[in-house]
């Protein structure tokens, strides 16, 4: 089964910093993955998809991008943090074919000050 | 896009009690999932149901899909401390997956 690896587990970070989160999958090859976001006590907010190397999508404009450099590396960046950025930033991977059980990293906490 | 609501927002019950909560949809749902969070922790995968009025149990969990796949419930009988947390439905539209907005459940014991 999916291994989802995500690091670092907590950050804080000032506002105007850059930010690079990296999610990395085990266990599959080809899968689509996916960037959340979840703010305290709220539900999940789909950033980005990926369904392959190079190929992303934008579900939400803002001041965050995603990259995927390798089939099971997927990346979420900023070039300068808002207050707003701050959440918990989960890490998601589904195998497709239809299969549709989507495996969650540990998450990132980030709290931008 | 697709959509899903979800009620009630949170629930407190004592242990031992019921707990009941719901998710809707204004289209025909293909299937749909139930994903359990912890406090602190990150979501993890329940159950899908896929034909209509299915219904599965996981032990002292009921899921059921409606007759219309429009809605589906998830029941907890008897509640422990353990189920405290988050519970989510989700459906799947394209590559995508929609997530409901959650329904958190407290337990006192």
């Amino acid at each position: 089964s999916q291994t989802i690896h995500q690091w670092p587990a907590t950050l804080v970070q000032p506002v105007g910093s850059p930010l690079s989160l990296e999610c990395t999958v085990e266990g599959t090859s080809n899968p689509n993955l996916y960037w959340y976001r979840q703010a305290a006590g709220r539900g999940l907010q789909l950033l980005f998809y990926s369904v392959g190397i190079g190929q992303i999508s934008s579900e939400v404009p803002q001041n965050l991008s995603a990259s995927r450099p390798q089939d099971r590396q997927f990346i979420l960046s900023s070039k300068k943090l808002l207050l707003s950025d701050s959440g918990f930033y989960l890490c998601a991977c589904k195998q497709g074919g239809g299969v549709e059980t989507q495996y969650f990293g540990p998450g990132t906490r980030l709290l931008v000050l | 896009g697709q959509q899903v609501m979800q009620i009630p927002q949170y629930q407190h019950v004592q242990e031992g009690e019921d707990f009941t909560t719901y998710c809707n949809s204004s289209t025909t749902l293909s299937n749909i999932q139930w994903y359990k969070q912890r406090p602190g922790g990150h979501p993890v995968f329940l159950i899908q149901l896929v034909k209509s009025g299915e219904v599965k149990k996981q032990k002292r969990l009921t899921f059921q899909f409606g007759e219309a796949k429009k809605n589906s419930s998830l029941h907890i009988t008897a509640t422990q401390t353990t189920d405290v947390g988050t519970y989510f439905c989700a459906v799947t539209g394209g590559f995508k997956t929609i997530f409901g907005a959650g329904t958190r459940l407290f337990v006192k014991a």
